[in-house]
């Protein structure tokens, strides 16, 4: 079993819907978590930075952290077509130094 | 503020040959973190250098190494190329020190082995 799971999608909405993105993990240890956006062939553009449990909010992006059930979610308000691209969760531990740990990636597409 | 460079974007070798990438992070960023992208495995972690020192590696064979110079800039260098090396190949910058930070990637360098 992979230490984080992430549903690869594809996930495809309409222009201006909600769009919930979500990654579960088992490595309890895990305090810091991250969302990236990855358009093709680019490298992943850090979205999101939270550390514990709780909510983060930043623009059209919502990220929450529920430690008690290793369940992390990034909601995205009022999608447009430039938000098409794949979200990676990525997850650390103190114990761990800078080394991050990267669900698969779920591709989302929003039509215009 | 310039990002994280990665050169070259491109490289094409044949499977037996070695290859070194480069990482220039962003100013003021003294460590380094190297990643591997395939389709088959995404996004797994090769090591990390702070202060020209490995602090942390990866599940990856002695094939895959890496150093880092006093201006923070980072090399990694894998020798006997295989086939499946072909990825794309990120470094990822951040400040380093005690305590966890915010890391940056660069645009990769995409490695195609043949």
């Amino acid at each position: 079993q992979k230490e984080v799971e992430q549903d690869p999608g594809p996930l495809s909405v309409p222009e201006g819907a909600i769009v919930s993105l979500n990654c579960t993990y088992s490595n309890s240890a895990f305090q810091y978590f991250m969302w990236y956006r990855q358009y093709s062939r680019k490298g992943p553009e850090l979205l999101m930075y939270t550390y514990s449990s709780g909510n983060k909010e930043d623009g059209r992006f919502t990220a929450q952290v529920d430690k008690s059930s290793k369940y992390i979610s990034l909601f995205i308000r009022d999608s447009q077509p430039s938000d098409s691209a794949t979200y990676l969760c990525a997850m650390s531990a103190l114990e761990y130094g800078n080394k991050l740990v990267f669900g698969a990636g779920t591709i989302l597409r929003v039509k215009s | 503020k310039a990002g994280v460079t990665q050169t070259p974007r491109y490289l094409i070798k044949t499977r037996g040959q070695q290859v070194t990438l480069s990482c220039s992070p962003i100013s003021g960023h003294r460590s380094v973190s190297w990643y591997q992208q395939t389709p088959g495995q995404g996004l797994q972690f090769l090591f990390e250098y702070f202060s020209e020192t490995q602090r942390n590696k990866g599940n990856f064979p002695g094939r895959f190494s890496g150093r880092q110079f006093s201006n923070s800039r980072s090399e990694m260098n894998v020798s006997t190329l295989e086939l499946g090396d072909s990825a794309l190949y990120l470094c990822a910058s951040s400040l380093g020190g005690a305590g966890h930070y915010e890391q940056y990637f660069g645009p990769g360098t995409r490695l195609t082995v043949t």
